[in-house]
């Protein structure tokens, strides 16, 4: 079946650094999607790509959807206390299949 | 509010009872989700139905059986709660079965002693 692995499994970023966290597929994806969970809370969405080689801007939040669709990374720029959470990506086989969810990234950061 | 509500929030029960989990939906989405996450964090999903159509089954025991009275709520019924079922369960809905992202309720937490 699909799987979706995500590194790393843990971040601990220094307030004002950058970092990315990476998302990969066993199989071709129709789209990758993007939550965010803080500690406590439930995921929430952030962001689906569709396209091949998508990239897609929020802020200071940069996601891309690699060219074979198999693959994605979140890019975050100047990190601040508020990123502090756990990120998953999670794919789609084909549109109405259901959704595979990546083990996360959980983000520290010291201040 | 517009949102994906669940009751219980937390459910501390003993082992071998059974306990139901509420889930409804004002959103108007025709997808319903629930979803397992444990303790190290993944989300695995349970069930989905479309319209009150169960449309995804996973390898979940049989001891779990949702239902879905109208395309707004969905409701998870366990029965003979073991220790392992201790988790965090989410229920979310999303509109074209998840091609637009899933909203997520608050979830219930679990604790089986």
């Amino acid at each position: 079946g699909q799987q979706v692995m995500q590194i790393p499994q843990y971040q601990h970023v220094q307030e004002g650094e950058d970092f990315t966290t990476y998302c990969n597929s066993s199989t071709t994806l129709s789209n990758i999607q993007w939550y965010k969970q803080r500690p406590g809370g439930h995921p929430v969405f952030l962001i689906q790509l569709v396209k091949s080689g998508e990239v897609k801007k929020q802020k200071r939040l940069t996601f891309q959807f690699g060219e074979a669709k198999k693959n994605s990374s979140l890019h975050i720029t100047a990190t601040q206390t508020t990123d502090v959470g756990t990120y998953f990506c999670a794919g789609q086989g084909a549109a109405g299949n259901k959704l595979t969810f990546g083990g996360g990234t959980r983000v520290l950061v010291k201040p | 509010d517009t949102a994906v509500s669940q009751t219980p929030k937390y459910l501390v029960t003993q082992m071998g009872n059974d306990k139901s989990i509420k889930c409804e939906q004002n959103l108007g989405h025709d997808t319903m989700y629930w979803y397992k996450q444990d303790s190290k964090k993944f989300l695995k999903i349970m069930f989905s139905y479309n319209n009150k159509e169960l449309i995804i089954n996973e390898t979940v025991p049989n001891r779990f059986s949702p239902k879905s009275p109208d395309k707004a709520h969905l409701n998870l019924h366990i029965n003979s709660l073991e220790l392992g079922d201790s988790a965090v369960y989410f229920c979310a809905s999303s509109q074209v079965k998840g091609a637009y992202g899933y909203t997520f309720g608050s979830g219930t937490r679990l604790t089986v002693v």
